[in-house]
């Protein structure tokens, strides 16, 4: 079983259209949860960071996160062609052990907004 | 404020040879991380520094080596280079301490060994 795991994509949306972006962990001590952007070609851009349960809002995008199962999610409103990357989800653990500081990513899901 | 920097963009090593790889953190941030992203395999965690010590290793063998200087600049070396070597190697920063760990990631230096 993976560690971290995205929905498989591609994910194409039409522009306006919401796109949602599910990540599941396996690791229940994990405790810091990121979404990563990344255009083709470039290197990562963090979007959005959570880590308690429930929502956290920014702008057009709404992370979700519930601990009890173990998932990850990512809504981005309004959707625009700007939008098309890869999204990363990627899980940290702040604690001792062999996880400790690193950044576990899933695969990544790709995201097509069409106009 | 600068990001997160890496040199060089680019670099052709032949198989065997050794590469050393640059990054500086963003101002104020004192730990490092050094990622893989090979094809089809995603980003990889490989090493981790903070105050100048290494704090957590993933799995790569030994001849994947770095360090980190007094003003937390980082060097990631790999010796014995592997054609399966070939990737985009990726210098995050991070503040250190605490409830979290944002990590920001460099653009990256291409490495490709022929």
């Amino acid at each position: 079983q993976k560690e971290v795991e995205q929905n498989s994509g591609p994910l194409s949306v039409p522009e306006g259209a919401i796109a949602s972006l599910n990540c599941t962990y396996s690791d229940r001590g994990s405790q810091s949860f990121f979404w990563y952007r990344q255009y083709s070609g470039k290197s990562p851009e963090l979007i959005m960071s959570i880590y308690s349960n429930g929502d956290k809002e920014d702008g057009r995008f709404t992370a979700q996160l519930n601990k009890a199962s173990q998932y990850v999610s990512l809504l981005i409103r309004d959707s625009q062609p700007s939008d098309s990357a890869t999204y990363l989800c990627a899980v940290g653990y702040n604690a001792g052990g062999t996880s400790y500081g690193k950044l576990t990513f899933g695969q990544g899901t790709i995201l097509t907004v069409h106009p | 404020e600068a990001g997160v920097t890496q040199s060089p963009t680019h670099l052709i090593k032949t198989r065997g040879q050794q590469a050393t790889l640059r990054c500086s953190p963003i101002s104020g941030h004192t730990s490092v991380y050094w990622y893989q992203q090979a094809l089809g395999l995603g980003l990889q965690f490989l090493l981790w520094y903070d105050e100048g010590e290494e704090r957590n290793r993933g799995n790569f063998p030994p001849r994947f080596s770095g360090r980190q200087f007094p003003n937390y600049s980082s060097e990631l070396n790999v010796n014995a280079l592997e054609l399966e070597d070939s990737a985009l190697y990726l210098c995050a920063s991070s503040l250190w301490g605490g409830h979290s760990y944002e990590q920001y990631f460099g653009p990256g230096t291409r490495l490709t060994v022929t």
